[in-house]
């Protein structure tokens, strides 16, 4: 299995809702990554785990929150979202310490629309 | 300000032609170069990578080009093929201390045109 899936691939929501979007690989990667990307800009790093622990937080804002349950699955919870996050959210694995010179998988992301 | 640029937006090539994609860097402590490439409603896929003491990677058709002096480097596709169309972005990443897992910054990107 050589590919990162990431769920929902559509997600509409209210700036009051909850809502989760996930992200799974089975590649034996212990990397994840969530990338943000708004239209013609480049993805932009959130948050980093390593080895099921967050390593790197890029000053997101506390209405996202990151999970990673175990070394396959990431989860980033959603709550109070504003429409300026309205973006393409990218998940991505890598084995750690090579994921500069072997690259990223990353998933084909999750398009969220707030309204 | 941007650390990795790519200051062409868009780029049309003739089918059997060399296409160039450029990007330039800012930061020396770059440890790596990667090429992405991405399709309409798909996650990027990667490409090639080049470390920062090489000056040259090659894999099939495509050819990466570093020249530390100018902060500079390059893809080479060839032949470009219709299939190459597509948005390719130029990322680096910078030397990881401590064993820590580092982080990827990505250009804009160019979008390519292969024309049959």
């Amino acid at each position: 299995d050589t590919e990162v899936t990431q769920t929902p691939k559509h997600l509409v929501m209210g700036m009051t809702n909850k809502k989760s979007l996930k992200c799974e690989q089975h590649m034996g990667h212990r990397a994840m990554y969530w990338y943000k990307q708004k239209a013609k800009k480049p993805p932009e790093l959130m948050f980093v785990y390593s080895y099921e622990k967050l390593s790197i937080n890029e000053s997101v804002p506390s209405r996202f929150s990151p999970e990673c349950p175990n070394s396959s699955l990431l989860n980033l919870h959603l709550h109070a979202l504003q429409p300026e996050d309205s973006a393409l959210y990218l998940c991505a694995s890598s084995h750690v310490g090579s994921g500069s010179r072997y690259g990223y998988t990353f998933g084909s992301g999750t398009r969220l629309t707030v309204v | 300000d941007q650390q990795v640029k790519q200051n062409s937006p868009s780029l049309s090539v003739q089918e059997g032609r060399i296409s160039i994609l450029n990007c330039d860097y800012t930061n020396s402590m770059f440890d790596y170069f990667l090429w992405y490439k991405k399709y309409p409603a798909e996650g990027p896929t990667f490409l090639i990578s080049i470390s920062s003491i090489k000056d040259k990677n090659e894999d099939g058709r495509f050819t990466v080009f570093l020249n530390k002096s100018a902060k500079h480097l390059s893809l080479h596709i060839v032949p470009s093929q219709p299939g190459d169309s597509a948005v390719y972005f130029c990322a680096a990443s910078p030397k990881n201390y401590g064993g820590s897992q580092g982080n990827l910054i990505f250009g804009k990107g160019t979008k390519l045109s292969v024309k049959p």
